[in-house]
């Protein structure tokens, strides 16, 4: 069965740590991994995208790693900012026909304290 | 132009009334999706709309009755609803229905049925 487990599932840190979120999936054939951030009652935005080939990508603060053996990522943020609270999203997307799908993870609510 | 747009952001009905939410994009993307999201859960796809043509039906109740009357505009009309229908409903765009092609979100409408 294709899913896509996140943990911890709830996370608080202080404001200038840095953290990471685990992602792992059994999703196959895997095409690709994203990671969205989700502010409360927004739509998700997308940060990082990685196929089978790429094992880190970066946007700014974000670091995402990809390890396709194991079948697990993780997204790392550093010198975290207040406005980094919000829910981070794995989403796997599987196969490359139109028939191909995409699993969401439950996602982690990351919270940052001043 | 990389955004998706929707309107209303919030909406309140009653379980007779009816209304519609609308979806616009204009980055010339051929597949469009609505999701539903409740709190603390990951979006869960309800239709996919391809090349105008609606492609992917998860089974969803025949209250809501999607339509896309051009390839930027998809609205989801809403009849007999049920408290248990609120949610942010969230629309999205991409390239075409294929999974790799990331998804562009719109910033989701809040419903809330009484």
């Amino acid at each position: 069965k294709n899913q896509v487990e996140q943990s911890p599932q709830s996370l608080i840190i202080l404001e200038g740590k840095n953290c990471t979120l685990q992602c792992n999936y059994t999703v196959s054939p895997f095409s690709n991994l994203r990671w969205y951030k989700q502010d409360t009652g927004r739509g998700p935005v997308s940060l990082t995208i990685m196929t089978f080939s790429e094992n880190t990508k970066s946007n700014g603060r974000y670091t995402a790693t990809l390890d396709a053996d194991t079948k697990q990522s993780s997204l790392h943020i550093t010198a975290s900012q207040l406005s980094d609270s919000a829910s981070y999203i794995c989403v796997v997307s599987s196969g490359y026909s139109s028939a191909s799908k995409i699993i969401f993870g439950s996602g982690t609510r990351l919270s940052i304290r001043p | 132009d990389t955004e998706v747009t929707q309107t209303p952001k919030h909406l309140v009905m009653g379980m007779t009334n009816k209304k519609s939410l609308k979806c616009e994009q204009h980055m010339g993307h051929r597949a469009m999706y609505w999701y539903k999201q409740k709190a603390k859960k990951p979006p869960e796809l309800m239709f996919v709309y391809s090349y105008e043509k609606l492609s992917i039906n998860e089974s969803v109740p025949s209250r809501f009755s999607p339509e896309c009357p051009n390839s930027s505009l998809l609205n989801l009309h809403l009849h007999a609803l049920q408290p248990e229908d609120s949610a942010l409903y969230l629309c999205a765009s991409s390239q075409e229905s294929i999974s790799y092609n990331e998804q562009f979100f719109g910033p989701g409408t809040r419903l809330t049925v009484l």
